[in-house]
């Protein structure tokens, strides 16, 4: 059981580029969120998804694009890189609801020249 | 708005001894409160939550919290530390009712250092 899948792993941007972060997860969650970690910030989220069909706004969306392709997939779009947008980016997912969990991938390193 | 608050960077024990990671909330309504930690190069890992009922959570690796509505803290303990217990330790609060926005709002994190 894989879990929360998250690619790449690590990437490079120069200011201006455009990249995708992929996330998929194989628990049969409803829910799926992507958060950013930087020193001191602790989590922030980004978006979420509470459910397939729909997105929300979290805490830092300036800068970036959601798109909860089917229950499984929830992709972060960069448009234009930013320096500022260098951070470590994780998906999360869980079955819903105030009372249930967060599962994490494994992370994503993101610097941006 | 709903916040948590971590007051400690970094706490220190030898192991064997008794470990605490401090926490605070606040929201406008009810807390479901949650402890999660995270490994070197690794995603965050729950640990365990508070939903209702007893104030005193069991989790995993031995861990517990104690949930006090009065002081609205939520203070992560374990009785006695291992070295592998050295992790970055995040605490989390979802807000129920009273207008909040139902999102994890999560703190600054703590790293615990274990000292052999």
């Amino acid at each position: 059981n894989a879990g929360v899948t998250q690619t790449p792993k690590f990437q490079v941007l120069k200011t201006g580029q455009s990249m995708t972060l992929q996330c998929a997860q194989d628990m049969n969650h409803n829910s799926m969120y992507w958060y950013r970690q930087d020193p001191g910030m602790g989590l922030r989220l980004i978006y979420y998804s509470a459910s397939e069909g729909t997105t929300d706004k979290g805490e830092v969306p300036n800068g970036y694009n959601v798109s909860r392709l089917n229950k499984r997939e929830f992709s972060l779009r960069l448009e234009s890189a930013a320096p500022s947008q260098t951070s470590v980016y994780f998906c999360a997912s869980s079955e819903g609801g105030g009372v249930f969990e967060l599962f994490f991938g494994s992370g994503t390193q993101l610097s941006v020249l | 708005a709903q916040s948590v608050a971590q007051p400690e960077d970094q706490v220190n024990v030898a192991e064997g001894n008794p470990l605490t990671v401090k926490c605070t909330y606040s929201v406008s309504g009810n807390p479901y409160l949650f402890w999660y930690v995270q490994y070197p190069n690794r995603g965050l890992q729950f640990l365990l939550k508070y939903i209702t009922g007893d104030n005193l959570v069991k989790g995993s690796y031995g861990f517990e919290a104690e949930f006090n509505k009065s002081q609205t803290s939520f203070h992560l303990k374990k009785p006695s530390a291992l070295v592998s217990d050295s992790a970055l330790y995040f605490c989390a609060v979802r807000a129920v009712g009273g207008g909040a926005t139902n999102k994890l709002i999560f703190g600054t994190g703590t790293l615990l250092a274990v000292q052999p």
